[in-house]
């Protein structure tokens, strides 16, 4: 079985771009949760997903937004960039039904310069 | 409040030496899901187990073991024998009924050879 994939592996971008990262789940799961994860801040949650609808959501600025497709896959999109925003960005799915097992992707690491 | 304590940020021990790294949580929940991950360089988060609230059993598989003890809200996880490919950043998470997920902040463990 296919693990979760995430598209692109690396960014560079500069402030004040947007940028969208991707994650494909494992086929079957239907929850998808979005995270960044900074030296500093460790691993924070930002948003979850599960049959199209966020049923989940961390406290992150509007400039941080999701979605998900009717096939579970799901983006994430990060408007004017800020220097603060470079960071490993993982997500995870899993079934979603109560809080089962959470499978993480190798995740995206977007530097803002 | 729902919090994951990993108190120990880094640990450094020679290969083949035994190493327990420690969880506490904190949740008012009475059904939830404990769950250890490895972070290994690479970055993605690798699942090792979970535990629901239920079951206090003890886990061992292979050189790793896990001691779930409600009376102290811990969930304390040992390597015996560690070896040079133990290193890594292992994280301890509660999953809860609401479909949220707290991860403490990580310990960092480097076996030398």
């Amino acid at each position: 079985k296919a693990g979760v994939t995430q598209t692109p592996r690396y960014l560079i971008k500069t402030r004040g771009q947007q940028v969208t990262l991707s994650c494909s789940p494992i086929s079957g799961h239907r929850s998808v949760s979005w995270y960044q994860q900074t030296p500093g801040q460790g691993l924070q949650f930002l948003f979850e997903y599960f049959s199209e609808t966020q049923r989940n959501k961390g406290n992150f600025p509007g400039r941080f937004s999701g979605r998900q497709f009717s096939n579970s896959r799901s983006e994430m999109n990060v408007s004017t960039l800020e220097l603060g925003d470079s960071a490993l960005y993982l997500c995870a799915s899993s079934f979603g039904r109560g809080p089962d097992t959470q499978y993480f992707g190798p995740g995206t690491r977007l530097t803002v310069l | 409040a729902q919090k994951v304590t990993q108190a120990q940020t880094e640990i450094s021990v020679v290969e083949k030496e035994d190493v327990t790294l420690d969880c506490v949580y904190e949740t008012r929940d009475t059904t939830y899901y404990l769950f250890w991950y490895k972070q290994p360089p690479s970055g993605e988060l690798v699942f090792l187990i979970r535990r629901n609230s239920f079951d206090e059993q003890n886990e061992i598989s292979g050189r790793y073991s896990w001691n779930f003890q409600k009376s102290t809200s811990s969930f304390n996880f040992t390597i015996t024998a560690s070896q040079v490919v133990d290193s890594a950043v292992y994280f301890c998470a509660q999953g809860l009924g609401t479909y949220k997920y707290i991860f403490g902040t990580g310990t960092r463990l480097k076996v030398l050879a």
